[in-house]
């Protein structure tokens, strides 16, 4: 069992938005400044998409943004497009043992 | 390019050990913190270890603490885990990653390398 919780899968069709989230507790998304997500295609490592909360590295697009309240994180995805079909992790800084705790992933299906 | 290989992975009896090896370019090495991380196929990701840049911080993950062990060689621009005792649990893809801005956020990730623990 992972230490944050996520939505097994989501959908949605191309062009619209959708938004995945990840509730952990207060030893790690809700006291944490160190909330990451990542986007990975099958057989292949993650990529980053956003760090800190709300950050986007340079290079991944602006259809990706990030967010959170409480203990819950999320990720919106808008424009939705064909190659955004992957699974999406969240990650948080873990207080209580100084590591980083995942999601046990979300499987985005563009219909 | 900022790249990341890993290799070293293969097929191991319970009990037994395995060395980890991971191959940075394209970026000033000693300056980053470097990350372990594993992942079950079909699973989710799992943070194992992280070391600082000159190898003399180090911490792990309750499940390998004690039986793993992250080091750096900055001369070669090489990652290690040496992976001791290993258990069937352990069986996963690990990835090595490079640490993006804090020690809590990676960025790039190599492509993998698959470590299989037979009982």
């Amino acid at each position: 069992q992972s230490a944050l919780t996520q939505p097994a899968s989501v959908s949605g069709s191309p062009g619209q938005s959708i938004t995945i989230s990840c509730t952990g507790t207060s030893s790690d998304v809700g006291t944490s400044d160190y909330v990451s997500w990542y986007q990975q295609h099958p057989g292949k490592g993650p990529k980053v998409l956003i760090h800190e909360v709300n950050n986007r590295p340079s290079g991944v697009s602006n259809r990706f943004s990030g967010s959170k309240s409480g203990n819950t994180a999320s990720l919106t995805i808008s424009g939705l497009q064909a190659e955004d079909e992957a699974d999406y992790y969240c990650s948080s800084y873990a207080s209580t043992t100084s590591g980083v705790v995942f999601g046990g992933g979300t499987k985005l299906t563009v219909l | 390019e900022v790249q990341l290989v890993e290799s070293g992975g293969g097929l191991v009896q319970s009990g037994g050990s395995l060395r980890l090896s991971c191959a940075a370019s394209g970026f000033t090495f000693v300056n980053y913190w470097m990350h372990w991380v594993r992942q079950v196929p079909g699973k989710g990701l799992v943070w194992v270890s992280r070391v600082n840049g000159d190898g003399t911080s180090t911490t792990y993950a309750d499940s390998v603490k004690g039986r793993f062990t992250i080091s750096r060689d900055n001369a070669k621009n090489t990652l290690y885990l040496q992976m001791r005792s290993l258990r069937a649990e352990d069986t996963a893809v690990y990835y090595c990653a490079k640490s993006l801005k804090s020690l809590y956020d990676f960025s790039p990730w190599g492509q993998g390398t698959v470590v299989t623990v037979s009982s």
